[in-house]
């Protein structure tokens, strides 16, 4: 079975300060790792993924995270956040080849950043 | 493009009534899914479908019926609601492939009492 864990229902960060989202995960095989974030109301938005290759991902808003396998981590982060960063973030894995093909999601980190 | 768009964006329901709510997409995608979002427990699969006439069970089925009669909607029943089936409903659609991401509709905020 995968899985994935975000320790932390809220992280909170004064704008301009770098910030970390956390996310472990479980699964069998090498994951694809996804995040998404969500603003009040609307549905989720695609972040960045790992699939392969580089470690460190870059993707959308200047968001970046880095796929750790020994630790089976794979945290959000951005290097200066910014009060409209405040949302809801998601982290969710596929595990490749087991004929799953939807995603599992973690329980969700609320960001706030303060001005 | 509009995306994937659902209807409608808020209901209210009493126990026992039934209701469909309808998703569609215009990215022609073969994979769409169904998932409910309940406070601090992330997003659950419902329901999915992998193309046109095929349906297949996700995580929390029971109580939700799914058809896919034509490729670009899917559509989530509920023949007899209950509340414990009050919450946020996503639709969500992708490519074909494992590591292509989901595009997610804006929602459906369903209320059962």
């Amino acid at each position: 079975a995968q899985s994935v864990a975000q320790p932390e229902d809220q992280v909170n960060v004064a704008e301009g300060n770098p910030l970390t989202v956390k996310c472990t995960y479980s699964v069998s095989g090498n994951p694809y790792l996804f995040w998404y974030v969500q603003y009040p109301n609307r549905g989720l938005q695609f972040l960045l993924k790992y699939i392969t290759g580089d470690n460190l991902v870059k993707g959308s808003y200047g968001f970046e995270a880095e796929f750790n396998k020994s630790q089976t981590s794979f945290h959000l982060k951005k290097p200066s956040a910014l009060v409209s960063d405040s949302a809801l973030y998601f982290c969710a894995v596929r595990a490749p080849n087991t004929g799953r093909r939807a995603l599992t999601f973690g329980s969700g980190t609320r960001l706030q950043v303060q001005p | 493009n509009a995306g994937v768009t659902q209807t409608p964006k808020f209901r209210v329901l009493k126990t026992g009534q039934s209701m469909t709510l309808l998703c569609a997409q215009d990215m022609n995608h073969e994979y769409m899914y169904w998932y409910r979002q309940d406070p601090g427990m992330g997003l659950r699969l419902i329901h999915y479908s992998v193309g046109e006439g095929t349906t297949a069970k996700g995580e929390v089925p029971d109580g939700y019926n799914v058809s896919r009669l034509k490729k670009q909607n899917f559509l989530l029943g509920l023949e007899s609601a209950a509340p414990s089936q009050t919450s946020v409903y996503f639709c969500a659609s992708s490519e074909p492939g494992q590591y292509y991401e989901q595009y997610f509709g804006p929602g459906t905020r369903l209320t059962v009492t």
